[in-house]
């Protein structure tokens, strides 16, 4: 089945440590997305990447970082940086150049700090 | 630049009742506009899509949603409630293809309960 993956789903964190959340889609999508989702706050961009090895700094970029280094896949970072981490993580992609950018949506991972 | 409002962070309705979700928008280019449901710790999903064409455009499980460009609005309906609609509803607004600006902006999103 084509889809978009991530993992883990609950994703521990101790003050301190960097944590990287895993996000793979083989939909051959060009785009992928990652946004932060806090309660009552809707969803905020944190990356997006149009292309291998090229990405753009979105809305709350800070204290986070990505790579992009095959098309399938696109893992974020969350560095000591971030101050607040505890939020659900959702990973999104899309084609482009057609006309029809819907972005399609993985099932998310929780972070939590310990 | 683009923004969502929706209407009601939070809205209730009776299992057979009308469904009516507020979303209005501002973008200064014609918009693509979208709808997602999420239900609890789960991803996005989308309901439907306006791009061009018709206004009133119709997704999955019943539920439609109309373009009206004077009033810069997208609202969700669905005629008769049912059980399984109880979920999280996200209007989102995008910038028309041509533009460099491929990415999605969300309003915070109506939690929708359906009473018994």
């Amino acid at each position: 089945d084509g889809g978009i993956t991530q993992s883990p789903k609950y994703l521990f964190r101790k003050e301190g440590q960097n944590v990287t959340l895993s996000c793979e889609q083989n939909l051959n999508h060009d785009a992928m997305y990652w946004y932060r989702q806090d309660p009552g706050q809707g969803l905020r961009l944190i990356y997006y990447s149009q292309i291998v090895n090229d990405f753009q700094k979105g809305d709350i970029a800070e204290g986070y970082s990505v790579s992009r280094e095959k098309k399938e896949s696109f893992p974020l970072t969350v560095t000591s940086a971030q101050k607040n981490p505890t939020a659900f993580y959702l990973c999104a992609s899309s084609i482009l150049g057609q006309g029809e950018e819907t972005q399609y949506f993985g099932p998310g991972t929780r972070l939590l700090v310990l | 630049a683009q923004s969502v409002t929706q209407l009601g962070s939070h809205v209730s309705v009776s299992e057979g009742a009308l469904v009516l979700l507020r979303c209005n928008y501002s973008s200064s280019v014609p918009p693509y506009l979208f709808w997602y449901v999420q239900y609890p710790n789960q991803g996005l999903q989308l309901l439907l899509k306006y791009t061009t064409g018709a206004t009133l455009v119709k997704g999955i499980n019943g539920f439609e949603a109309e373009f009206k460009k004077s009033e810069t609005s997208f609202h969700l309906t669905k005629p008769s409630a049912h059980m399984s609609d109880a979920a999280e509803y996200f209007c989102a607004v995008s910038l028309h293809p041509g533009g460099s600006n491929y990415k999605l902006t969300f309003g915070k999103g109506t939690l929708l309960t359906v009473n018994p």
